[in-house]
């Protein structure tokens, strides 16, 4: 178990340009979250995959942002065009409905993506 | 609107003695409670959680206690010791999918 991992750490990139995040979670989780966390804040839900299907996005999630999963196993977020206002860390999480308490959320580092 | 809320931005407590962290929320939908530390660049880390048909939960030196009425949970550190230093995040889940709200977060700073 080597914990959820994501990649790059830090993404510096100019308003316009488009991005791209991995996150691999904990191998035997068959679900996956991503979050946004702003300076001061908590982080705030994305969307979540169970297995290779999105179930879920929320509002914060413009159509400039997309996230997919595959084989049910890593996912990548993609931010198109990206804005000033996209600086944060994001951070995927993992989680395994076939394990009590189902609702234990593992975190890996984040990506920190700035945008000049 | 903000359903989970940690209204002490900042706490700060000598080695040794109790820390108390305080979490309120509003969603009566919300049946599951977690805490999490974050230290600077790293994600936030499971500490401890608590089911709501619990009204406490106790794991080594941290405690949470679950006051359903009244809609609040606690964390409990004893003894707090300087590396406990952390921003401690409370955060809900009952919805669908199990997604977690969480609020804004509370400094801690245990001086030695």
């Amino acid at each position: 178990d080597t914990g959820v991992s994501q990649d790059p750490r830090h993404k510096i990139t100019k308003r316009g340009q488009n991005v791209t995040f991995r996150c691999d979670p904990i191998s035997e989780h068959n679900r996956l979250y991503w979050y946004r966390q702003t300076l001061g804040q908590g982080p705030e839900f994305l969307t979540y995959f169970q297995n290779e299907a999105q179930l879920e996005k929320s509002r914060l999630l413009s159509d400039r942002f997309s996230a997919e999963r595959p084989k049910g196993s890593f996912s990548t977020l993609e931010i198109q065009r990206t804005e000033q206002g996209d600086s944060a860390m994001y951070l995927c999480a993992s989680s395994s409905t076939g394990t009590q308490p189902s609702y234990e959320q593992y975190f890996g580092p984040g990506t920190r993506l700035t945008v000049t | 609107d903000q359903q989970v809320k940690q209204n002490s931005p900042s706490l700060s407590v000598q080695e040794g003695r109790i820390s108390i962290l305080n979490c309120d929320y509003t969603n009566s939908m919300f049946d599951y409670f977690l805490w999490y530390k974050k230290y600077p660049a790293e994600g936030p880390t499971f500490l401890i959680s608590i089911s709501s048909i619990k009204d406490k939960n106790e794991d080594g030196r941290f405690t949470v206690f679950l006051n359903k009425s009244a809609k609040h949970l606690s964390l409990h550190i004893v003894p707090s010791q300087p590396g406990d230093s952390a921003v401690y995040f409370c955060a809900a889940s009952g919805e669908y999918g199990n997604k977690l709200v969480f609020g804004a977060g509370t400094i801690l700073r245990v001086k030695s």
